[in-house]
């Protein structure tokens, strides 16, 4: 089934760690995007992609890395990770700027 | 950039009654507002969502509306049942690469 998956579901770690989520979609979407988002609240862009090797920052990017070498796959990556990224991590895709975007059930990660 | 706002931020109701929420957002440019429903623990999804070419659309008890002269949009939910209650939010994108979200609004619907 044409989907867009996440992982790992939950996610806990000790401050300094490295660690990479990962986001893949069978849907041959183009337009790739990672929002972070606390419980119910608002949704914020960290990153985005339009197509492989394309990424653009959005207004949480600058503790976190993308990469985009297949059309499916859009892992982000934290090099340092601080209590302060304790959140969930919603990853998602759409056709176009024009088209619906599709979420994935996302990441819940707890930095301690 | 855009700006996207989404009020209120917490609504009530009874079950059977309607809920409105309202969007306005700043870019003339914008031409697609999708709105998603998240509920509790879940992802969000998409419930409706319309086109600058289109004033109104309807899919059974939820409807969207878009006022391009005065730049706001909004959802409107009739005969609310308790499977409603979840965080609605509101979204635009000017067919670029970015949307750009309001800041929900959680919906109770109270039995």
């Amino acid at each position: 089934e044409a989907d867009i998956y996440q992982t790992p579901r939950y996610l806990v770690i000790g401050t300094g760690k490295k660690i990479t989520l990962e986001c893949s979609q069978t849907m041959g979407h183009d337009k790739m995007y990672w929002y972070q988002q606390d419980p119910g609240m608002e949704l914020h862009l960290i990153h985005y992609s339009y197509g492989v090797n394309s990424t653009e920052k959005g207004d949480l990017s600058s503790e976190s890395t993308v990469s985009r070498i297949r059309t499916e796959h859009f892992p982000l990556t934290l090099e340092s990770a601080r209590p302060s990224h304790t959140s969930q991590y919603l990853c998602a895709s759409s056709e176009s700027g024009n088209s619906p975007l599709h979420f994935g059930n996302g990441t819940r990660l707890t930095v301690t | 950039g855009e700006n996207v706002e989404q009020h209120p931020s917490t609504l009530s109701v009874q079950e059977g009654d309607s809920a409105v929420i309202k969007c306005t957002y700043s870019d003339s440019a914008s031409n697609y507002f999708p709105w998603y429903k998240q509920e509790l623990g879940k992802r969000p999804q998409l419930i409706i969502d319309i086109r600058s070419n289109v004033g109104e659309k309807k899919d059974q008890r939820i409807a969207v509306t878009l006022n391009k002269t005065a730049k706001h949009f909004s959802l409107h939910i009739t005969e609310t049942q308790p499977e409603d209650s979840a965080v609605y939010f509101c979204a635009a994108s000017k067919g670029g690469n970015q949307f750009y979200f309001g800041t929900g609004t959680s919906l109770t619907v109270i039995p």
